[in-house]
């Protein structure tokens, strides 16, 4: 079945060190998102790519980073730069633009030792 | 902020009645959507209504569409304990799409 794929399910991390969340899906989409949830707050956008080897800012991307050298994986990396990291990060993607329905990943929920 | 705004925040019914939640937003906008989250789990999408469009069904779910207002209700008829979960409408503004902040839905056997 095609779908997204999100891992690893539950991230911890140390103060000072980068970690890197997976996102690949197999839907042939060129559009991919990374969102941000915090309690009450609804999703917020960190990145987003419209095609291969191109992204761009979303309205928090201080403190991440990402790359999409395959269409099919779209990895988000949370540096230490960004201060509060705790969070439940969200992965998505459709066929071209924001216009249409969004396919989502299952989530991976981030934590600070 | 150009995020959308939901009301209620937190919605408390029993099994078999209906259930309804608003979005509002302050941009135009091409299209609304609304996505059903389960605790825990991503978004799924529920149904998309075009700016064009005043209202739309989709099995239990009806979505209506004031542009003038700029506003969006969704409603859950004949709920069912598996509907519990959170209901989030979505826009494109500026394109990209935005979310609102999200109604709890949590339905009683």
């Amino acid at each position: 079945d095609g779908g997204i794929t999100q891992s690893p399910k539950y991230l911890f991390r140390k103060e000072g060190q980068n970690v890197t969340l997976s996102c690949e899906q197999n839907l042939n989409h060129d559009a991919m998102y990374w969102y941000r949830q915090d309690p009450g707050q609804g999703l917020r956008l960190i990145y987003y790519s419209q095609i291969v080897n191109d992204f761009q800012k979303g309205d928090i991307a201080e403190g991440y980073s990402v790359s999409r050298e395959k269409k099919e994986s779209f990895p988000l990396t949370v540096t230490s730069a960004q201060k509060n990291p705790t969070a439940f990060y969200l992965c998505a993607s459709n066929p071209t633009g924001p216009n249409q329905p969004q396919h989502f990943g299952d989530g991976t929920r981030l934590s600070i030792l | 902020s150009q995020q959308g705004e939901e009301d209620p925040q937190a919605l408390s019914i029993q099994e078999g009645e209906n259930a309804t939640m608003n979005c509002s937003y302050k941009t135009s906008i091409n299209n609304l959507q609304w996505y059903r989250q389960n605790s825990g789990r991503g978004l799924v999408h529920l149904i998309l209504i075009r700016s064009n469009e005043r209202e739309k069904h989709s099995g239990r779910l009806r979505v209506t569409l004031d542009t003038s207002k700029k506003s969006s209700s969704l409603l859950i008829t004949a709920s069912r304990a598996a509907d519990t979960a959170s209901y989030f409408c979505s826009f494109t503004g500026f394109q990209k799409l935005v979310f609102g902040t999200g109604t709890r839905l949590l339905v009683s056997p």
